[in-house]
């Protein structure tokens, strides 16, 4: 069926340094793809999404860009601060119809040190 | 433009009792979905609830239920509370349709079983 595959955590970084957070997907279709992050004791908020295949979504400093030949969104950012530190989760929207049902990964737990 | 509201914000019940969950989705959107996020893991979905229909349920035993109220808020009742269900439960909203509709979530009720 339809997955998300995340690298595990957790990820610890110094303050600046470059983060990638790898994310591969299993869609029988054409999926659309997101990435949410989880700030201690809140819920998820949209990072940024792509809909499409070679479309980069942007936030914050973060991209990830829609890979359909490797199956991919990994999610990068030039330069990490503090406040980044949270948990990253990879999402997909199952395709096809009116469904919004959503796929997430496992999460990955980004700690940033100063 | 109000977000995805829920309550308590926690919520304290023996074994054996009954949890009542409540989410208000933002303006417009009609879909409801609940997740649980149990310590240290990813999203296990739940249920998801549109125009006051369950449409698709997780692998979650039947205890867990909930409806959706013609106002598009929704209730989660957990019955025979169990240890484990100790988690925090997130809701999100999205609108439906055939267009790519992010889910939005809500801050969460952290569910504690004594």
């Amino acid at each position: 069926g339809d997955s998300v595959t995340q690298m595990e955590g957790p990820v610890t970084l110094s303050e600046e340094a470059f983060l990638t957070i790898n994310c591969t997907y299993t869609a029988t279709g054409y999926p659309s793809l997101f990435w949410y992050v989880q700030y201690p004791g809140e819920g998820l908020q949209l990072l940024l999404k792509a809909t499409k295949a070679d479309d980069k979504g942007s936030n914050k400093g973060f991209e990830a860009t829609y890979r359909k030949e490797t199956t991919s969104f990994h999610l990068e950012k030039g330069s990490v601060q503090v406040s980044d530190s949270a948990v990253y989760f990879c999402a997909l929207k199952v395709p096809g119809g009116d469904n919004n049902d959503m796929r997430f990964g496992a999460g990955t737990r980004l700690t940033v040190k100063p | 433009e109000a977000g995805v509201t829920q309550s308590p914000t926690h919520l304290i019940k023996t074994r054996g009792q009954q949890a009542t969950l409540r989410c208000s989705p933002i303006s417009g959107h009609t879909s409801v979905y609940w997740y649980q996020q149990a310590l240290g893991l990813g999203l296990q979905f739940l249920l998801w609830y549109d125009e006051g229909e369950e449409r698709n349920r997780g692998n979650f035993p039947p205890r867990f239920s909930g409806r959706q109220f013609p106002n598009y808020s929704s209730e989660l009742n957990v019955n025979a509370l169990e240890l484990e269900d100790s988690a925090l439960y997130l809701c999100a909203s999205s609108r439906t349709g055939t267009g790519t509709y992010e889910q939005y979530f809500g801050p969460g009720t952290r569910l504690t079983v004594t």
